[in-house]
């Protein structure tokens, strides 16, 4: 079956580094996504992995490990405006989009 | 501001009714996407529309159908409308709906079904 894990909530300070798990079971893999969602608002990408290892965009760094099936997303100098839920979210063989339950990250002061 | 448009906002409804979502993609976008998101169920993948043509079908119910016209807008029809239909309905657009193309999402309708 089609599953992926990500943990529900995690907090961390304002300017700190915080790493968010994925893990994923799906048909297929055809590349993986992180998008950003505000409370009430749309998701906005954030990241894509297709291929192993690490890409790095800004204050926010992706990373892929098809052989164990796992990703994680890596957000360094936190800023208050980061308080959000973080999507993992695979595309399978057949173009299905599979998305994880989301990580809701709280940055305190 | 995605450039995606998605109308009605909001749309309240009762039961057994059918409502009709709108979408329209980013200017020359041909690739739209259709997500549902309830509080129980997170974000779901529906269909996928490539210039008019269906492309990928996820988790759509029989009584959920969706079209894209020829001027790429795309509709979303939901009948038979049941409580557990009430959630966010997203869609999103790609320039070529190819796996590596950004996915840029519109602000949602959000449907209440009473």
């Amino acid at each position: 079956g089609q599953n992926i894990d990500q943990p529900t909530e995690m907090t961390a300070t304002e300017g700190a580094i915080v790493q968010i798990n994925c893990t994923y079971q799906t048909s297929g893999f055809n590349g993986l996504f992180w998008y950003q969602q505000h409370a009430g608002e749309a998701p906005t990408f954030l990241s894509y992995n297709v291929l192993d290892g690490l890409e790095e965009k800004g204050r926010f760094s992706s990373f892929l490990s098809r052989s164990k099936g796992y990703s994680y997303l890596l957000l360094k100098e936190l800023q208050m405006k980061d308080s959000a839920s973080y999507l993992c979210a695979v595309e399978d063989y057949g173009q299905n989009f599979v998305f994880g339950p989301g990580t809701r990250l709280s940055v305190l002061p | 501001d995605s450039g995606v448009t998605q109308t009605p906002k909001h749309l309240i409804t009762a039961t057994g009714q059918r409502v009709t979502l709108r979408c329209s993609p980013r200017s020359g976008d041909l690739s739209v996407y259709w997500y549902q998101q309830s509080l129980d169920q997170g974000l779901q993948f529906l269909i996928q529309y490539y210039n008019g043509e269906e492309r990928a079908k996820g988790n759509i119910l029989e009584r959920f159908s969706a079209q894209q016209f020829p001027d790429l807008h795309s509709e979303l029809n939901l009948s038979s409308l049941e409580l557990g239909d009430s959630a966010l309905y997203f869609c999103a657009s790609t320039s070529s709906g190819g796996a590596s193309d950004t996915q840029y999402f519109g602000p949602g309708t959000r449907l209440t079904v009473l």
